[in-house]
């Protein structure tokens, strides 16, 4: 059985500050993984995924993720924090090419002080 | 092209109720997805459907069921509401290598 966990359900950055936002994986197999994030009252929009190849991928408005097998880890990171980051985010882990679903984790909400 | 539909966008049930959410895709995806998400619990699997025809129960089954009713639709039936399935529901329908589309959700109180 795969499970995702997210360090922090909440964290806060300053305008201008790196975001880095955490994700540690278990998964028999090697995983698909994403990141999804939610605005309030919104579904959840793709921000990046990995599948194979690059070990470093690069997403929408400006984030990224690094996997790291040895670490089972798909931290999100953004080099400048903008207030329109605010929102929750989701790690997600997909075995067997997705078929089945994924695993979520519990999500962090990403808090930007001005 | 609307992606994934959901209706209704709200609901209120009393306890021992029933009702169905409606799901649609018009991305012509094989498989599709029922989640629910509660606060502090990410989102949970409660039913998919790899293709036309099938269905597989998730991590949260008990106390729904589901219909493919074709390609594009993907119905999710709570036969008699109780308070603890109060919930956001998202329905998802997969593009590739994983990737989900997700709707805009439904949130259901039971009373």
């Amino acid at each position: 059985a795969q499970s995702v966990t997210q360090l922090g359900s909440h964290v806060s950055v300053s305008e201008g500050a790196l975001v880095l936002l955490r994700c540690n994986y278990s998964s028999s197999v090697p995983p698909y993984l994403f990141w999804y994030v939610q605005y309030p009252n919104q579904g959840l929009q793709l921000l990046l995924k990995y599948t194979t190849g690059a070990t470093l991928v690069k997403g929408i408005n400006g984030f990224e993720a690094e996997f790291k097998k040895s670490e089972t880890s798909f931290h999100l990171t953004k080099p400048s924090a903008h207030m329109s980051d605010a929102a929750e985010y989701f790690c997600a882990v997909s075995d067997l090419g997705g078929a089945d679903g994924l695993t979520f984790g519990k999500g962090t909400h990403l808090i930007i002080q001005p | 092209n609307a992606g994934v539909t959901q209706t209704p966008k709200f609901q209120v049930l009393k306890t021992g109720q029933s009702m169905t959410l409606q799901c649609a895709q018009d991305m012509n995806h094989n498989s599709m997805y029922w989640y629910r998400q509660d606060p502090g619990m990410g989102l949970r699997l409660i039913y998919y459907s790899a293709s036309e025809g099938t269905t597989d129960k998730g991590e949260v089954p008990n106390g729904y069921n589901v219909s493919r009713l074709n390609k594009r639709e993907f119905s999710l039936r709570l036969e008699s509401a109780a308070p603890s399935q109060t919930s956001v529901y998202f329905c998802a329908s997969v593009y590739r290598e994983g990737e989900q589309f997700f709707g805009p959700g439904t949130r259901l109180t039971v009373l």
